[in-house]
């Protein structure tokens, strides 16, 4: 079935030690978040991708950076983690209206849990 | 600015009654996408429903149905018939025509449907 795949499930990462999480869709959407959730919060959006175009969200710190190397693939890299960062992150994609058939909802991933030691 | 407020944190109801979820926003925008999505708990988050501002016609999936109210930028779920697998966050978005797909939330509200 298509869909959207988060890799890992859960994660523990030190403090101050780089991780990556990782995306993957065999949707062929063209666009790609990344939300930030904490506990019983709504996602809070990072960035995203529409094709390669990189977008980023005013209020996302520097130490959150992306990657898009094709289509099917997005990766969240946090250079620094922090105990503030520990929560849920997720990957959604939903396909361009601009290609002339209805914007559809985002889909979403099952998320990464964060935690952060 | 868009804002997407749910007045409820959390409900309450028994197993089978039909409950209500209340969710207003703030536009000057006049086409617009609005969200009802569903998170249950440690799962993933999937679209219960899908209303577009130009249709009058409020949208229905199965036992789930929307009350939108565009004059008063109102855009209420109805579930009916709840089953304790409703069990979940219900979280109202919005987004507009041509946005950069920016989703914009409420705060959610917690659905509990009791045996």
């Amino acid at each position: 079935d298509a869909m959207v795949i988060q890799n890992p499930r859960y994660q523990v990462t030190q403090f101050g030690k780089p991780v990556t999480l990782s995306c993957s869709q065999t949707l062929n959407h063209n666009v790609m978040y990344w939300y930030q959730q904490k506990s019983s919060q709504a996602p809070k959006l990072l960035f995203h991708y529409y094709d390669k175009d990189f977008n980023n969200e005013a209020d996302t710190p520097d130490n959150f950076q992306s990657r898009r190397p094709n289509t099917s693939f997005c990766f969240l890299d946090i250079r620094s983690p922090g105990l503030g960062d520990a929560a849920m992150y997720l990957c959604a994609t939903s396909r361009d209206r601009l290609a002339g058939t209805p914007l559809r909802e985002a889909f979403f991933g099952q998320g990464t849990r964060l935690t952060v030691v | 600015a868009q804002t997407v407020t749910q007045s409820q944190p959390e409900m309450s109801v028994q197993e089978a009654e039909t409950v209500t979820l209340s969710c207003t926003y703030d536009t000057s925008e006049n086409n617009y996408y609005l969200f009802w999505y569903k998170q249950p708990p440690s799962r993933q988050m999937i679209l219960v429903i899908r209303q577009e501002a130009y249709k009058q016609q409020n949208a229905t999936e199965n036992r789930f149905s929307v009350n939108f109210q565009k004059a008063a930028k109102s855009f209420s779920l109805k579930i009916s018939d709840s089953q304790l697998g409703d069990t979940a966050m219900y979280f109202c978005a919005f987004m507009k025509f041509g946005s950069n797909y920016q989703l914009i939330w409420g705060a959610g509200t917690k659905l509990i449907i009791k045996p």
